[in-house]
């Protein structure tokens, strides 16, 4: 699976868009990405997955680029209540286990 | 829909003891998963089952750990003589067969080995 990079930490304003970037260069044509996220004390939640095309449901947008080497998870109006640890994840669709393999992700820090 | 549950929540052991946590996956969801996390880290692929079969196991898994799904329903992960480096959250997850897109965690377990 490839190997994603994202920033350690950002910080929000309450009300604004949070961006979350994520680099993922090396990424395969049948390679999928993922977002999960885990709020302090809790078991990680799935957020968001696409494989081309941009996606959105009622949690976030995911938008990723035309060559498909990075993407952003976009949370259109942060609430305190995002507050939490974002991972962005590659991994291959079907056919596979379908482990995930987590980084480190990027603490999101929504401020009032 | 309940979602995923595990017991305990927290368990207190002193180095050398076995320790034995349960998960309780959605109904229906074939697919089970365990995984392991140390503070300030992602978490880390154990383990999973497809039913009540073993099909992957990590590195990680040393040969005191053992998991268990006996009838392909709650399963079980068991800890034998703990060492201090056990000390971690440990993950339960479940997925629905065909549906390995998302995986759905439950609270975890906080092992502390004193």
């Amino acid at each position: 699976d490839a190997k994603t990079t994202q920033p350690p930490s950002m910080d929000c304003a309450e009300g604004r868009a949070a961006n979350l970037p994520c680099n993922h260069s090396t990424i395969s044509g049948n390679e999928y990405v993922y977002w999960y996220r885990q709020i302090h004390s809790q078991g990680p939640q799935y957020i968001i997955h696409g494989l081309k095309n941009n996606e959105t449901n009622e949690m976030a947008s995911l938008i990723i680029t035309e060559d498909r080497k990075s993407s952003t998870l976009i949370l259109p109006h942060a609430t305190l209540r995002d507050t939490a640890v974002y991972y962005c994840i590659v991994r291959a669709g079907s056919g596979n286990t379908g482990k995930l393999i987590f980084g480190q992700g990027t603490t999101l820090q929504v401020k009032p | 829909d309940t979602g995923v549950s595990q017991d305990p929540r927290h368990k207190i052991t002193k180095r050398g003891q076995n320790v034995t946590f349960r998960c309780d996956p959605i109904s229906e969801h074939n697919r089970l998963y365990w995984y392991r996390q140390t503070l300030g880290q992602g978490p880390e692929f154990l383990t999973y089952f497809q039913n009540e079969a073993q099909l992957e196991k990590s590195r990680l898994l040393s040969d005191r750990f053992s998991a268990e799904r006996p009838k392909g329903s709650f399963s079980t992960l068991e800890i034998q003589r703990t060492e201090q480096g056990d000390s971690a959250m440990y993950l339960c997850a479940s997925s629905p067969a065909g549906r390995t897109d998302t995986q759905y965690f439950g609270p975890g377990t906080r092992l502390t080995v004193l």
